[in-house]
């Protein structure tokens, strides 16, 4: 196993179009998350999964926002109708449901033109 | 919520000097505090964090203090190295559920050979 994978890992896109991003954790965690993260800024939390339940959302994550992770394996972000104020740097990280600390991705660089 | 601050923003030292990054948090119930570092290009990498109900931990070069009266925390690193040059962010949380982190904003460290 070679860590927690993104694809893609950069997309341009205009705004106004749907774009979605796959995060495949560290196969025996069952924990994931999302995160972003603008430049100069530490990262900000969007939402978690335990299994394939989506436990919680953060505020950041508008209705524009979703997030699936069936049967617990891979999970996606979609966002619709891109702004410019999406652009950022989107990281997945996973663990054990016993693990305090988190094993990030790469992340998927999205730039909104 | 959590509020985390971090300082310095920036950090320059001569390879081999020591540096040290300090961190404060707004929430008395915090109990978890993980130390990150992120290359350029990369997602952020896990390297120390400390529990509550201990005051300092070390691995190797890496330190970790914390101070939960004042509610500060900090990163010590000893003989530094250019491959240390990176950003570092610290993080906090309050929750044994999702565990979800509050970022600091990050310190960009560099190690001038």
């Amino acid at each position: 196993d070679t860590g927690v994978s993104q694809n893609p890992r950069h997309k341009i896109t205009k705004r106004g179009q749907n774009v979605t991003f796959r995060c495949d954790p560290i196969s025996e965690h069952n924990r994931l998350y999302w995160y972003r993260q603008t430049l100069g800024q530490g990262p900000e939390f969007l939402t978690y999964f335990q299994n394939e339940a989506q436990l919680e959302k953060s505020r950041l994550l508008s209705d524009r926002f979703s997030a699936e992770r069936p049967k617990g394996s891979f999970s996606t972000l979609e966002i619709q109708r891109t702004e410019q104020g999406d652009s950022a740097m989107y990281l997945c990280a996973s663990s054990f449901r016993g693990q305090w600390g988190y094993t990030f991705g790469s992340g998927t660089r999205l730039t909104v033109v | 919520g959590e509020n985390v601050e971090q300082h310095p923003s920036t950090l320059s030292v001569q390879e081999g000097d020591s540096a040290v990054i300090k961190c404060t948090y707004s929430d008395s119930a915090s109990n978890y505090f993980p130390w990150y570092k992120q290359e350029l290009g990369k997602g952020p990498q896990l390297i120390i964090d400390i529990r509550s109900n201990v005051g300092e931990k070390k691995d190797q070069r890496i330190a970790v203090t914390l101070n939960k009266t004042a509610k500060h925390f900090s990163l010590h690193i000893t003989e530094t190295q250019p491959e240390d040059s990176a950003v570092y962010f610290c993080a906090a949380t309050s929750d044994t559920g999702r565990r979800a982190l509050t970022f600091g904003s990050g310190t960009r460290l560099q190690v001038q050979p």
